[in-house]
């Protein structure tokens, strides 16, 4: 079984700063995808970044970065330039083949992150 | 791109009455939608997988009787509860990807409030 846990139920960063979320995983599959989401205060669920396992470059996307240390299991999210936009819960999720031409998603219990002003 | 919309919004109704939810791809074609519940501050979880043609995959524990999922086209969805008790009461999120390869994210709709008094 796939797992996802982030530590973290609550953060906070002050606008214009630095802060990163943890993720770690559990898993015995070797091909998988991560990826990050942030749901708003509109409950949409936005995705933020991916990342494949196979790939070792971390994955960027402006102010967002990851740090995936695959042996690790581990895919933490940077935030840099934090903005009040970014106050959401966030959830790291984890994808695999469950069979045929289906693909999961595991989610982790989510970090709530305010960013004040 | 990869708009997904999820109607109604917010649904109140009596006990007892079976409430249809639709998603819908706006501008790619879904292979394959997922449906999950989220619970308030909780995480996303799944509830089945549907597959456009075929019968949705339900997950251990979800009734199929209970939570009727159509997919008869690439562009829609549909989660029917049936007689619906307050226990039902919960965020409903739909979420559609073009499937195939597992890099393939999964996008997801506003999602449904459905309360039931």
């Amino acid at each position: 079984a796939q797992t996802v846990t982030q530590s973290q139920p609550e953060m906070s960063v002050q606008e214009a700063e630095t802060v990163t979320l943890s993720c770690t995983y559990d898993t015995s599959e070797n091909n998988y995808y991560l990826f990050w989401y942030k749901q708003p205060p509109s409950r949409q669920m936005i995705l933020v970044i991916r990342q494949e396992a196979y790939k070792q470059q971390n994955a960027t996307e402006n102010r967002f970065s990851v740090n995936f240390q695959k042996a690790a299991k581990s895919f933490s999210l940077k935030i840099s330039d934090s903005q009040l936009g970014d106050t959401a819960m966030y959830f790291c999720a984890f994808m695999y083949h469950s069979g045929g031409s289906n693909y999961k998603l595991t989610f982790g219990k989510g970090t709530l992150l305010t960013v004040n002003p | 791109g990869a708009v997904v919309s999820q109607h109604p919004s917010w649904v109140i109704c009596k006990s007892g009455t079976s409430v249809k939810i639709e998603c819908r791809s706006l501008d790619f074609q879904a292979t394959t939608m997922f449906w999950y519940r989220q619970f308030p501050k909780q995480s996303l979880m799944l509830m089945a997988t549907s597959n456009e043609g075929s019968k949705a995959t339900y997950e251990q524990g979800v009734e199929k009787d209970k939570f009727l999922i159509n997919h008869a086209s690439l562009t829609l969805s549909t989660l029917t509860v049936t007689s619906a008790h307050p226990e039902d009461s919960s965020f409903y999120i739909c979420s559609a990807t073009t499937g195939g390869a597992g890099n393939q994210p999964q996008h997801f709709g506003d999602g449904t409030r459905l309360s039931i008094l």
